[in-house]
């Protein structure tokens, strides 16, 4: 069974960084395509970015809101995906998802509070 | 970016009864494979969201039956064929073809 958990989120003040983890299991990590997704607390879905299996050439794509600030990578050999988060924001506030490819499997997520 | 736009925000249905989702993107979603990458999400409260269908028709396994997709270019559908009580939640589509990918604002489906 696929299982996807993410960690590492909190309150942070802006300007501030965090970093998000995602443990994977129940498939190969290491040949799949992840994603980051966000949801602002009563909003819609909105993709962060994405990190491609590093046979399709471990590239990453952004989202405007966050391209510069994020940054998307992956360790194969511990099954886990990360999202490094700098020069946050008080609109970067938001639950954070981790899913396989483009949102065959969800993470829980984890709770990103971006306050003074 | 390209925008998708669904419609109802909100749709109330009596249980048993079909429901309807639509949803419309602003540029053709075909790739240059061929495929039309259009997906479905259904996220019930307090949940993280499900992929229900993905290339417009095709359902998740688990995914009931009464789930339907279909459309094609720019218009696409999803249909419950007989909504249950458990199908209460907000609605996504999204679109896999251009980047950045994006999602439509979400349709809210509560029981009358």
């Amino acid at each position: 069974e696929v299982q996807l958990v993410e960690s590492g989120g909190g309150l942070v003040k802006p300007g501030g960084s965090l970093r998000l983890s995602c443990a994977a299991s129940g498939f190969t990590f290491s040949n799949a395509w992840m994603s980051w997704v966000r949801q602002a607390p009563g909003k819609g879905l909105e993709w962060v970015g994405r990190i491609k299996s590093k046979s399709d050439g471990g590239t990453t794509d952004y989202a405007a809101p966050v391209k510069g600030r994020f940054t998307i990578s992956r360790d194969d050999s511990k099954n886990t995906l990360y999202l490094q988060m700098n020069s946050l924001k008080i609109e970067d506030t938001a639950v954070y998802y981790c899913t396989t490819g483009y949102g065959g499997k969800w993470g829980q997520g984890t709770l990103v509070t971006v306050s003074s | 970016d390209v925008v998708m736009t669904q419609s109802p925000l909100s749709l109330p249905v009596t249980l048993g009864q079909p429901a309807s989702i639509s949803c419309r993107s602003s540029q053709s979603l075909v790739y240059s494979d061929g495929n039309t990458y259009l997906i479905w999400f259904q996220q019930r409260p307090g949940q993280s969201p499900r992929r229900l269908i993905y290339k417009v028709s095709n359902r998740d396994s688990g995914v009931p039956d009464r789930f339907s997709g279909s459309g094609s270019g720019t218009d696409f559908t999803l249909k419950i064929s007989r909504v249950e009580a458990e199908d209460v939640g907000v609605y996504y589509c999204m679109q896999g073809t251009h980047w950045p990918l994006t999602f439509g604002g979400g349709t809210k489906v509560e029981i009358k």
